[in-house]
Order: structure tokens, then C-alpha cells, then sequence
């Protein structure tokens, strides 16, 4: 059974924080990772896509992938009340287009 | 930007009736998808389409759901007899085609089963 963990929340950061997503999975032939975000009653929306151990940054968005942990992260920087959302993982093994899904984290950027 | 849509946004219906929801995928993409989202809970894999044929299903997309893609733009999925379990968000997505492309999700059809 292929499962991601995540941390179900709620994380609040203070506006202009650093805030650390964390998640975990249990399929070490898990070779794609992927963070979505999804507001209240909305569909997710790809934030980013990493494949290989180390960091990846795009604009205030930074995914980290440690493949020998299982573990998978996004930091968003100098956060926004607008990034106040549920933050899904979803992790994908290496033969299938299907990725499995966390729970998701819900996070709260107070001003 | 290229994006996928979905039609209706809200479905309501009645236990045992038929329902199609359904999708136009992002045009250039090979892999199409549905998912589903009980209110609360994480998103679950439904069923993925290819080449007009179904690649993989999960064990949830029994013998009352189907998919179609009636055309060369649309991509439909059918619940036979609803359920009041059935009452959830679907989603359709899209991806371009190789194992490690991204998933890009429509906005949802909010499914209510009276």
C-alpha cells in the first residue's frame, strides 16, 4: 500500500514567515514528487514538480527531496494571507502515471 | 494559458438516477484522468484513460462508473445508479504524456446525491 503522510495541521505563520511543509512516503520506488494547492471548495492547483534529491526553487516556493529519508518539503517564503490554503503532496512511483495523494496540510498566514 | 474545464459545476440528483460529468482536457494532452474528493477527506484516484482505452482504475471505479471520450475533445465520466456515498467534488485532469508529467486539474463538479 503506497502512502503519503502528511501532517494534517492547522500551521500558522505569522505574515512574512517561512513556512515548512512537510510529508512523507512509504513506496521507496516513488520517483516524482508534487505540490498542490487547494483552497476551500476549489480544485488543486500545481504549485510544483520535483525528481531529484536536493532543492528546487521557484519564485517564494522551495520543494526539498531527500529520497534515502522518504521525505519531501516545501518552504514558502516571506508568506502571504493569499497562501493561506491546504497544501496536497502527492508522490508518483516510477511505471505508473497514477500519484498518490496525501491528506494534505492546511496552512494559515495570519497579518 | 491552456486549462481544463468542466461541466456542470454542480450536479444534484436523485439516488439511483444516471449521471454524466464532464471534461474538456488541455488540447494537447495524452492522459486524462478523474479523481474524487469526498468533503474533508483526500483527493482518491478514480480512473485514468489512454489512447481510447482505460490504463488503470482503482478499486472504487466498480461497475457503476464508465468513461468515455465521445469525440475528440470531450471526456465524460458516468455513474449508472448514484449512491448518496457518491456525493463528492470530481475532478478531471491532464497531463502531456510521460510518467513523470505534471497532472493539471479542472475546477470540479460538485456531485449532491438526494
Amino acid at each position: 500500500q503506497k502512502e503519503v503522510e502528511q501532517n494534517s495541521g492547522p500551521l500558522s505563520v505569522p505574515e512574512g514567515a517561512i513556512a515548512s511543509l512537510n510529508c512523507t512516503y512509504s513506496d521507496r520506488g516513488s520517483q516524482s514528487f508534487f505540490w498542490y494547492r487547494q483552497y476551500s471548495g476549489k480544485s488543486p492547483e500545481l504549485i510544483m514538480s520535483i525528481y531529484s534529491n536536493g532543492d528546487k526553487e521557484d519564485g517564494r516556493f522551495t520543494a526539498q527531496l531527500n529520497k534515502a529519508s522518504q521525505y519531501v518539503s516545501l518552504l514558502i517564503r516571506d508568506s502571504q494571507p493569499s497562501d493561506s490554503a491546504t497544501y496536497l503532496c502527492a508522490g508518483k512511483s516510477g511505471g505508473s502515471y497514477i500519484p498518490t495523494f496525501g491528506r494534505g496540510t492546511s496552512l494559515i498566514v495570519h497579518p | 494559458e491552456p486549462e481544463v474545464t468542466q461541466t456542470p459545476s454542480h450536479q444534484v440528483t436523485q439516488m439511483g438516477q444516471e449521471v454524466i460529468l464532464r471534461c474538456v482536457p488541455i488540447s494537447n494532452h495524452l492522459y486524462f484522468y478523474w479523481y474524487r474528493q469526498i468533503l474533508g477527506q483526500k483527493v482518491e484516484f478514480l480512473v485514468s484513460f489512454y489512447n481510447n482505452e482505460i490504463s488503470e482504475k482503482s478499486e472504487i471505479f466498480d461497475d457503476q462508473f464508465s468513461v468515455e471520450r465521445p469525440d475528440g475533445s470531450n471526456f465524460t465520466l458516468k455513474i449508472r445508479s448514484t449512491k448518496l456515498e457518491d456525493s463528492a467534488m470530481y475532478f478531471c485532469a491532464s497531463s502531456a504524456g510521460s510518467l513523470i508529467d505534471e497532472q493539471f486539474f479542472g475546477p470540479g463538479t460538485r456531485l449532491t446525491v438526494l
